[in-house]
């Protein structure tokens, strides 16, 4: 059983740059949340798909988006990219409240 | 709103010492979850506690959740130096799924 995969893992841009990260959820796992954890703090929630759909979104400005594909697997999309968005984004997976989510190893944006 | 609040922040304390971080949350939510971060590193899952009086235990850490008093306990027992990392409450919110993070508690453990 694979868990959650990310890329890439490391990602430098230029302000006013569009970037796309990508995951592969757990086989099995019909849930992926996206999170956003800036250095010395807890992640924040961006948004959740269940099954293509998004069904949850945080305090995030519509410039980040993302997309569910029918395996399961999820994109995220940050267009015209400002120094604040720096930070490690976390994917995570689940497939039920009652099991938790699991989480992949992350891809760190650095916004210069 | 939904809150989320852990204490202490910071903890350093001596191997084979016991001791409790404490999560405290604002709004009513019987879903609440506990990871540990190591330093670089993603997210771990520890416990998944879904209902009132839910106590679970790994090895030597145990955790329980009160949801009529909205707060949540880790126990550490017996700390030994591979415990030292930084321990994250996270609660469901009902509303939209999206878990509501603590600040973190960074327990430093010395032989």
């Amino acid at each position: 059983e694979t868990g959650v995969t990310q890329s890439p893992t490391h990602l430098i841009k230029t302000r006013g740059q569009q970037v796309t990260l990508r995951c592969s959820s757990q086989s099995g796992h019909n849930t992926v949340s996206w999170y956003q954890q800036a250095l010395g703090q807890g992640p924040q929630f961006i948004f959740q798909y269940y099954r293509e759909e998004e069904n949850g979104r945080g305090n995030f400005p519509p410039r980040f988006s993302g997309l569910q594909f029918p395996n399961y697997s999820s994109e995220l999309n940050v267009n015209a990219l400002e120094l604040d968005d720096s930070a490690l984004y976390l994917c995570a997976s689940s497939s039920g409240q009652a099991y938790g989510y699991t989480f992949g190893s992350g891809t760190r944006l650095t916004v210069v | 709103e939904l809150k989320v609040e852990q204490n202490p922040l910071f903890l350093s304390m001596q191997e084979g010492k016991n001791y409790t971080i404490y999560c405290n949350y604002s709004t009513t939510s019987d879903r609440l979850y506990w990871y540990r971060q190591d330093p670089g590193k993603s997210l771990e899952s520890l416990f998944v506690l879904l209902s009132n009086g839910a106590v679970k235990q790994e090895g030597r850490l145990m955790a329980s959740l009160d949801t009529k008093a909205r707060l949540s306990t880790l126990h550490i027992t017996a700390a030994v130096h591979d415990l030292s990392a930084t321990y994250f409450c996270a609660v469901e919110e009902d509303s939209n799924y999206q878990l509501i993070w603590g600040a973190g508690t960074k327990l430093i453990i010395k032989p």
